[in-house]
């Protein structure tokens, strides 16, 4: 149980495009999603925690404009990276959680999504 | 606020050797402390965790943690490494909803 995927696994794209990743629970509902970015031989960076139906939360430094984050549904988050340059190619995971279904306060990571702007 | 420091970014064990993996926590509430492993492209996997409760924690692939309150440490161990266990690990703190990663400590098996 408590699986998660992410779409694509990876991403090739010209600079100044647009890329959107998506993150699925499932088996479980996701009432917070996390987004993380992560640089080669890096450790993983918080990007923004989203809870399904409001705005999500962006970490101090990270663009609200540029990285884009829907939460639309208690299974599906979303991460656009707008005008996409070469400084955002990277690894981006996601992870969710589910406080209410007593999964505690765990997080369960996608498998990533690499992404290379050209 | 939390944080973890990891001592040591890369660790190179024999095979059948023991794997011993050095964390160090700050946070100012009761903390809850992972493991995760991190194979080359993929995403993470937990380990193990510490939630309360016993301080050692027992988790998969034969890897366990000890909570020590003391030292602010939870160290991983593992008796015998297995060529397999060559992967990134990272351990973490939450105090809140957030996760706070340490470096990562790269492990890498001699045969």
């Amino acid at each position: 149980g408590a699986v998660v995927s992410q779409h694509p696994s990876r991403v090739i794209c010209k600079s100044g495009t647009s890329v959107k990743i998506e993150c699925r629970s499932l088996d479980f509902q996701a009432t917070t999603m996390f987004w993380y970015r992560q640089f080669p031989k890096k450790s993983l960076m918080l990007m923004a925690t989203s809870n399904e139906g409001s705005k999500a939360t962006y970490e101090q430094g990270v663009e609200k404009d540029k990285f884009l984050i829907n939460h639309a549904s208690l299974t599906l988050s979303t991460l656009t990276v707008t005008s996409a340059h070469p400084e955002d190619s990277s690894f981006y995971i996601c992870s969710a959680r589910d406080l209410g279904a007593g999964l505690g306060i765990e997080q369960f990571f996608g498998p990533g999504t690499r992404l290379t702007v050209l | 606020a939390q944080s973890v420091t990891q001592l040591g970014s890369h660790v190179s064990v024999s095979e059948g050797a023991l794997v011993l993996l050095r964390c160090n926590y700050s946070s100012s509430v009761p903390p809850y402390l992972f493991w995760y492993v991190q194979y080359p492209n993929q995403g993470l996997q937990l380990l193990l965790k510490y939630t309360t409760g016993a301080t050692l924690v027992k988790g998969i692939n034969g890897f366990e943690a000890e909570f020590k309150k003391s030292e602010t440490s939870f160290h991983l161990t593992k008796p015998s490494a297995h060529m397999s266990d060559a992967a990134e690990y990272f351990c973490a703190v939450s105090g809140d909803y957030k996760l706070s990663f340490g470096a990562g400590t790269t492990v890498t098996v001699r045969a």
